[in-house]
Order: C-alpha cells, then sequence, then structure tokens
C-alpha cells in the first residue's frame, strides 16, 4: 500500500498571508489527524476527522482549521499567519473505527515544512 | 490531564551498551502506550506498542501502571539505532489523537 502523502513538502509564506495543506491517507484509513512539530513543544495535536467530521480537536486557535473529503482526503488551513507558524506539520492515518488503535496504529506521512517570514 | 514525560533530551551510548530511553506518563485510567521512532530524513514510523507485547530490532518495552512508565530498552545498542525516539500515549478519546512526550535523541557511538 502506499503510504501516507502530504503535498507540498516545503512552503514559504509571509505573515498575514494563508495556507492550505493537503494530506492523502492509506487507502481503507477513514481517519486522518493533523499535527504541528516545534523544536520547542515538540508533536502537538491539532485535530482529527473521521468520516467527514472533526471527531476531536486540540488546543489551537481558531485559525486553524481543515476538512475531510469523501474519499478521505484532508486538508488543513491555516489563516492569518503568524512567525509562531512555522514549523513541520505532519498528517497522520489510521483506520478509525473506535477510541483506541488496537491494531491500527497511526501511520505518519514525510510532513509540510512551513516557513512565515 | 494527560502528559507524557521523556526526561533526557539526549542519550549517548557506546556500540554493544545497553540502552534505556525513559518514559513516564500520567493518566488515572489504562491507556494504550507506543514507542514512534524518527530516523535521519525518514518519516515517523511505530516502532512498538505495549498490547503487542513484542520485540522489535532488539527493542522491549513494558509498560508498569503502578510507576506509569513505559520504558524502552535494548540490551546492546548498534550505530543503526540513532534516532528521535518518541513517547506517545492514547487515553482512548479517538484513534487520532496521541499526546507525545518531547523526544529523546539517542546517538550510538562506534
Amino acid at each position: 500500500k502506499a503510504g501516507v502523502t502530504q503535498t507540498p513538502r516545503y512552503l514559504i509564506k509571509t505573515r498575514g498571508q494563508q495556507v492550505t495543506l493537503s494530506c492523502s491517507p492509506i487507502s481503507g484509513h477513514r481517519s486522518v489527524s493533523w499535527y504541528q512539530q516545534t523544536p520547542g513543544q515538540g508533536l502537538q495535536f491539532l485535530f482529527e476527522y473521521f468520516s467527514e467530521t472533526q471527531r476531536n480537536k486540540g488546543n489551537f486557535p481558531g485559525r486553524f482549521s481543515g476538512r475531510q473529503f469523501s474519499n478521505s482526503r484532508s486538508e488543513m488551513n491555516v489563516s492569518t499567519l503568524e512567525l509562531g507558524d512555522s514549523a513541520l506539520y505532519l498528517c497522520a492515518s489510521s483506520t478509525g473505527a473506535g477510541g483506541f488503535t488496537y491494531n491500527s496504529p497511526l501511520h505518519f506521512g514525510n510532513g509540510t515544512r512551513l516557513t512565515v517570514t | 490531564a494527560q502528559r507524557v514525560t521523556q526526561p533526557e533530551k539526549l542519550l549517548s551510548v557506546f556500540k554493544g551498551a545497553p540502552v534505556e530511553l525513559k518514559c513516564n506518563y500520567s493518566y488515572s485510567g489504562s491507556p494504550e502506550l507506543f514507542w514512534y521512532v524518527q530516523y535521519s530524513r525518514q518519516r515517523l514510523q511505530l516502532l512498538l506498542r505495549h498490547i503487542s507485547r513484542e520485540s522489535i530490532k532488539g527493542f522491549t518495552a513494558d509498560l508498569n501502571k503502578g510507576e506509569t512508565s513505559f520504558h524502552l530498552k535494548k540490551p546492546f545498542a548498534q550505530e543503526e539505532d540513532s534516532a528521535m525516539y518518541y513517547c506517545a500515549l492514547n487515553y482512548g478519546g479517538s484513534q487520532g489523537n496521541l499526546i507525545f512526550g518531547k523526544g529523546t535523541k539517542l546517538s550510538v557511538k562506534p
């Protein structure tokens, strides 16, 4: 199976702009989660989508949003970019059935590195 | 609130030496615990889970609920083990919501 695919790999944006990141999960996976990774805060959960519905949300401002399409592909949007949004954004997919992962752990993509200048 | 602590940012050992990467968590229920590894220029990938109780690449980890720990161990480190290791917890809220520790960089010297 193909792995989790994230596009683009790199982005450079200016403060105040908005950005959209894309994630294609592993075939058959219905859950897509997004994480922000920074040197200071590490990996932090942004949100999770399952069957086109946001199932869980981390502690991030409303400028961070996402959506999921019927084919399970997901997009994440950040509006009014701030310098502190510079980070590696990781997408992960799983089967999504239930709260615990049991035999379906998270599979991560390579990430999109966003730089805000 | 749930939390995962990895007390060591960097752990440096010589090849052939034993390795123990520490992980402590705070959660009163029965969580799932994981170790993820990120090798240089590769994606974050699952190393092992507490429920499978298996050895992967010579690594093992035992969940100690009394001490709320899930330390990762390997009796003889290899140079190819050099990587970032992350301990993670799933408390059952949803599959995608893992709480990660800040990671430990393992450096195995020849």
